[in-house]
């Protein structure tokens, strides 16, 4: 079974310019997460959704970023326009759903290998 | 002061090492406590996971919580090469789908 994709790998930009990652998730898992991850440090949550609604876009700086995530399945994060900050690498997760309690079976969230953004 | 801190490493160890990492937190009201393995330029992969308090054993590896003094471990035996990356912890609330990540550690086992 596939993983989670992510595309492109790599890109490298110019500062002000757009840019924009796709994620496809695991094939039925209705939680997409994409995270930020800085260099030396962990993940952090930039936005989840369960199915196609934003559910925790907290973290989301909206001035400058936003996503979408149609039909509930692949999902878009852009930038517009791009920092010099903003260098980064962007990962995607997704989990088959969102139940509580102990059980981690179907909250486990897998990772994409993420898209590392270079913004000159 | 981050809820969630690592100690920074990076560690290096001998194959065969016992490895120790550790993070503590300040939220009390973390349930689920997780170890991700991310080896360089890879995404993050679920290594252990534990409810709540106690131990928690998957072959060369083991996981401890401490709620009482907001303590996690990962303990790794007879570490091998293939050992080598970054170990983030992360915890949750409740349920795993809003986790807070640890800086990581990164580990280096020499052959």
């Amino acid at each position: 079974e596939a993983g989670v994709v992510q595309s492109p790998r790599y890109k490298i930009i110019e500062k002000k310019q757009p840019v924009a990652f796709w994620c496809n998730p695991i094939s039925g898992h209705n939680t997409l997460y994409w995270y930020l991850q800085n260099l030396g440090q962990g993940p952090e949550l930039l936005i989840r959704y369960e199915n196609e609604e934003a559910v925790d876009d907290s973290q989301l700086p909206k001035d400058r970023f936003s996503a979408e995530r149609l039909k509930g399945v692949d999902s878009t994060l852009k930038i517009q326009p791009a920092e010099l900050g903003d260098s980064a690498v962007y990962l995607c997760a997704s989990s088959l759903g969102t139940g509580t309690g102990p059980i981690l079976r179907n909250t486990e969230a897998f990772f994409g290998q993420g898209t590392r953004l270079t913004v000159v | 002061q981050k809820e969630v801190e690592q100690d920074p490493g990076p560690l290096s160890v001998p194959e065969g090492a016992i490895v120790s990492l550790n993070c503590t937190y300040s939220n009390s009201a973390f349930q689920y406590f997780m170890w991700y393995r991310q080896y360089s330029r890879k995404g993050p992969e679920l290594l252990m996971y534990t409810y709540s308090s106690g131990n928690k054993e998957d072959g060369r590896f083991t996981a401890q919580v401490d709620k009482s003094s907001k303590y996690i471990s990962l303990f790794i035996r007879d570490s091998q090469p293939s050992d080598s990356a970054t170990y983030l912890c992360a915890m949750s609330e409740g349920s795993a789908r809003q986790l807070t990540f640890g800086s990581g550690t990164q580990l280096t086992v020499l052959p």
